[in-house]
């Protein structure tokens, strides 16, 4: 399995482009979701999805965008990218949402935006 | 609000047993202990997690007080490759309607000296 995996690595985006970071799991895990993680904090819920066409927001949902059509792939929007959107971002999927099923996390899209 | 309180940093010398430290006095019956590590700012790595009795795995032990207030996560001979973030998380059975999301708060950063 290759778990939870992440592209790109790295993007520099302008203020207002728009773009998506991708997000696949090939565990046939339920839950997925999606974290942003600034300088010297831990991580923040953005998204979530509890299965295929079921998705709900986090913490800080504004300025991004998901949709879950398949239980491999979350895929996260960036409509209108902003300066305050530079971030690292992890992707992360469990069996289900349960509290007892350990999340796995992606290796990370680091984000800037000029 | 992460329902956590870690030290921000520990050292450890190589070879010898790291304990991490975690209180969480205001856990709730049904929530679970759970325990991640973050490396080089790589995606989150699980290590371990419980709900009442002590629980011990091929990477640490999880010791969790009897009024399950606080709890202590155990490596047992720690290496160079153990230095990371740490993060004790309280599995939140209701954020916003869902159930199960991790909430990270800024974690132990413990460094493994030689």
């Amino acid at each position: 399995n290759a778990g939870v995996t992440q592209t790109p690595k790295f993007q520099v985006l302008k203020t207002g482009q728009s773009m998506t970071l991708q997000c696949a799991q090939d565990m046939n895990h339920e839950y997925m979701s999606w974290y942003r993680q600034d300088p010297g904090m831990g991580l923040r819920l953005i998204h979530y999805s509890v299965g295929a066409g079921i998705t709900d927001q986090g913490e800080v949902p504004n300025g991004y965008n998901v949709s879950r059509s398949t239980t491999e792939d979350f895929p996260l929007r960036l409509l209108s990218a902003a300066p305050s959107q530079t971030s690292v971002y992890f992707c992360a999927s469990s069996y289900s949402i349960s509290v007892a099923d350990e999340q796995y996390f992606g290796p990370g899209t680091r984000l800037t935006v000029t | 609000d992460a329902k956590t309180t870690q030290p921000p940093s520990m050292d450890c010398a190589e070879g010898r047993a790291a304990n991490l430290p975690c209180n969480h006095s205001t856990i709730s019956g049904n929530e679970y202990v759970y325990w991640y590590r973050q490396i080089h700012s790589q995606g989150p790595q699980y290590i371990i997690h419980g709900l009442k009795n002590n629980e011990t795995n091929e990477m640490a032990s999880l010791i969790i007080t009897e009024d399950r207030k606080s709890s202590t996560l155990i490596l047992p001979h720690a290496t160079l490759r153990d230095t990371a973030v740490y993060y004790c998380i309280v599995r939140v059975p209701n954020y916003g309607g869902s159930q199960g999301n991790l909430i990270f708060g800024k974690g132990t950063k413990l460094s493994v000296k030689p």
